[in-house]
Formats: structure tokens, sequence, C-alpha cells
């Protein structure tokens, strides 16, 4: 295991067109985490899994934005109707469930709605 | 208001020379605090995580401490080398919601020759 992957690396889409992105984490590690991170600033949280269940969900994910987790393993998360504002570094991270344990990060979508 | 604030914005250093960035914080109840070097358009790489009990912690050249009390935290990096340029990021974690990182806008670090 190489460590948190993320695909597409890079997602052009016209304004208006629906998006969706994966993240496989860290294989033994059973939390997921989604954060959005625009120029400049540091990445902001989007929303997190253990295992299957999603337990926290940021006022930032609108209605437009859903993501799941299955069955516990890898993740996505989908942008329906994109805007010019969802251009953004969309970031995936995984850790285990004991607190103070490392959170890995991948190397991130890179979003541009146009 | 953003509950993770950094300081300074930016800085430059000549290689070689040492440097200490800020970090201050209002997450309470706290539970950890991370710093996190992210280069330019990819993820953050861990670099510490120190709890309430710790002060301070070292990975190679960077050191960070923390003082709970006055919620606050440094980053000192030794010996700057031109891989140092990176942007560095303080994350910080409630214990009541650990889960979810707080972060702040980091600090971004030039190092030149």
């Amino acid at each position: 295991d190489t460590g948190v992957s993320q695909d597409p690396r890079h997602k052009i889409t016209k304004r208006g067109q629906n998006v969706t992105f994966r993240c496989d984490p860290i294989s033994e590690h059973n939390r997921l985490y989604w954060y959005r991170q625009t120029l400049g600033q540091g990445p902001e949280f989007l929303t997190y899994f253990q295992n299957e269940a999603q337990l926290e969900k940021s006022r930032l994910l609108s209605d437009r934005f859903s993501a799941e987790r299955p069955k516990g393993s890898f993740s996505t998360l989908e942008i329906q109707r994109t805007e010019q504002g969802d251009s953004a570094m969309y970031l995936c991270a995984s850790s285990t469930q004991t607190e103070n344990t490392e959170a890995f990060f991948g190397q991130g979508t890179r979003l541009t709605v146009v | 208001k953003n509950q993770v604030e950094q300081s300074p914005q930016s800085l430059i250093i000549l290689e070689g020379k040492n440097c200490t960035l800020q970090c201050n914080y209002t997450v309470s109840p706290f539970s950890n605090l991370r710093w996190y070097k992210q280069d330019t358009g990819r993820g953050p790489v861990s670099l510490t995580i120190m709890t309430f009990s710790e002060n301070t912690k070292s990975n190679g050249r960077y050191t960070a401490t923390l003082d709970a009390d006055t919620k606050q935290s440094s980053l000192h990096i030794t010996a700057s080398q031109l891989s140092d340029s990176a942007s560095y990021i303080c994350v910080v974690s409630a214990a009541d919601s650990w889960g979810k990182f707080q972060f702040g806008a980091g600090t971004q670090v030039v190092v030149t020759p």
C-alpha cells in the first residue's frame, strides 16, 4: 500500500456538469476525510466517515455535494450542477480511529469549473 | 472567524538560517495540534502531532512547541534547506470532534540560496 490515492488528479468541467472524485484510503484505516482547499487558504472540512458511516458533515457541503463510502473502503465525492465557485483542490485523508493518530493525505484532485 | 490563526503569512529566509512560525488557536476543548508541510499542488504531509501533555516534539530539523495554557504553538526550522520551501499549516482538533480538523491558512516559507 503506497498511501492515500485520489483520482483523477485534475478535472476540468463546464459549469452545470456533474463530477465525481474517488479516494482510496490506506487499507487498514477506517476513518476517511474530505477537505476542500482554495488557493492560498488552508483546507476546509467537508465530511468524514468511520467505516461506511458518515459521522459529520460541514454546512459547506450543500445539497449539490454528496459523499459515500458504501463498503467502508474507498469513497466518492460527487458535485452536481457545478459552479465556478466549486473550483478548488479536493483533498482526501485517512487514519485509524485512535485519537491523536496521524492522518495521511492524498495528492488531491484539482477541479476547475469553466 | 477562523479558530486557528497563523503568522506570519509568508516569509523569505536565506538557506542555512533558522526561522520560527507561530500558531494561535481558540479550538476548545483541545485534543491535539499538528503541523503539516504542503508543497504547491500536493497534499499536506505530517510533521508533528502533539497532545495536551506534550510541550515539544521534534522531527529532524523541525521542532514544534505547544503551550496549551496560552493556546499557542510554534514550529522552528533549523538550518533551512531549499527543499523547506513550502506552506506550513497548523491543524487543531477538538476533543469533542477530533475527527474534524481545524486548519490554519498556513505560512508560506521561501528559502533562497
